[in-house]
């Protein structure tokens, strides 16, 4: 699976516009890029995935480039809720395994 | 989203004893389930893979003796830590996925389970 890479941590502010980048220059064609995020001691949550055109849903936006080497998380009215770890994965639409790395922390700011 | 829970939520218990903890999807049907462990300050380990009906596939580093796991149905999993020792203190968590085609794949998380070896 192909690896990401994402800042350590972000910060914004309350009521603004929070967006995440990943890096994912190795993905291969039969790769999605997903997000989750984890809140302090709960499980994962996840928010959105996409192929090659822009996602959004009723959580976020997802913006992947043309050459799907990079992808961008909007999340675009951030509240203090908002504030968490943040992992962009890629893989396999019917891959079998979800692989997590750092991710970046999100801190919204009042 | 899916919904998927995990029982007990946290658990204390003496060095040498077992815990095993419950994965339930409970509005789907979950072909696929995947046991996580998560240390202080850090992501998430994949532990290992469970088909329902068949035996789990772990990663490697991760010992199956250890660490059992039962997917007897499609909508529950079961991680036994056996003999548990203090450094197997963690938050393990467990996600579900339903597999069904033609739909998404996502896989959804359950709140994760805090266990405490004294």
């Amino acid at each position: 699976d192909a690896k990401t890479t994402q800042p350590t941590s972000m910060d914004c502010a309350e009521g603004r516009a929070a967006n995440l980048p990943c890096n994912h220059s190795t993905i291969s064609g039969n790769e999605y890029v997903y997000w989750y995020r984890q809140i302090h001691s709960q499980g994962p949550q996840y928010i959105i995935h996409g192929l090659k055109n822009n996602e959004t849903n009723e959580m976020a936006s997802l913006i992947i480039t043309e050459d799907r080497k990079s992808s961008t998380l909007i999340l675009p009215h951030a509240t203090l809720r908002d504030t968490a770890v943040y992992y962009c994965i890629v893989r396999p639409f019917y891959g079998n395994k979800l692989v997590f790395g750092a991710g970046t922390i999100l801190r919204v700011k009042s | 989203g899916a919904v998927v829970s995990q029982h007990p939520s946290r658990v204390i218990c003496k060095s040498g004893t077992s815990v095993k903890i419950e994965c339930r999807s409970l509005d789907f049907q979950a072909t696929t389930m995947f046991w996580y462990r998560q240390f202080p300050k850090q992501s998430l380990m994949l532990m290992a893979t469970s088909n329902e009906g068949s035996k789990a596939t772990y990663e490697q580093g991760v010992e199956k003796d250890k660490f059992l796991i039962n997917h007897a149905s499609l909508t529950l999993s079961t991680l036994t830590v056996t003999s548990a020792h203090p450094e197997d203190s963690s938050f393990y968590i467990c996600s579900a996925r339903s597999g069904t085609s033609g739909g998404s794949d996502t896989q959804y998380f359950g709140p994760g389970t805090r266990l405490t070896v004294l």
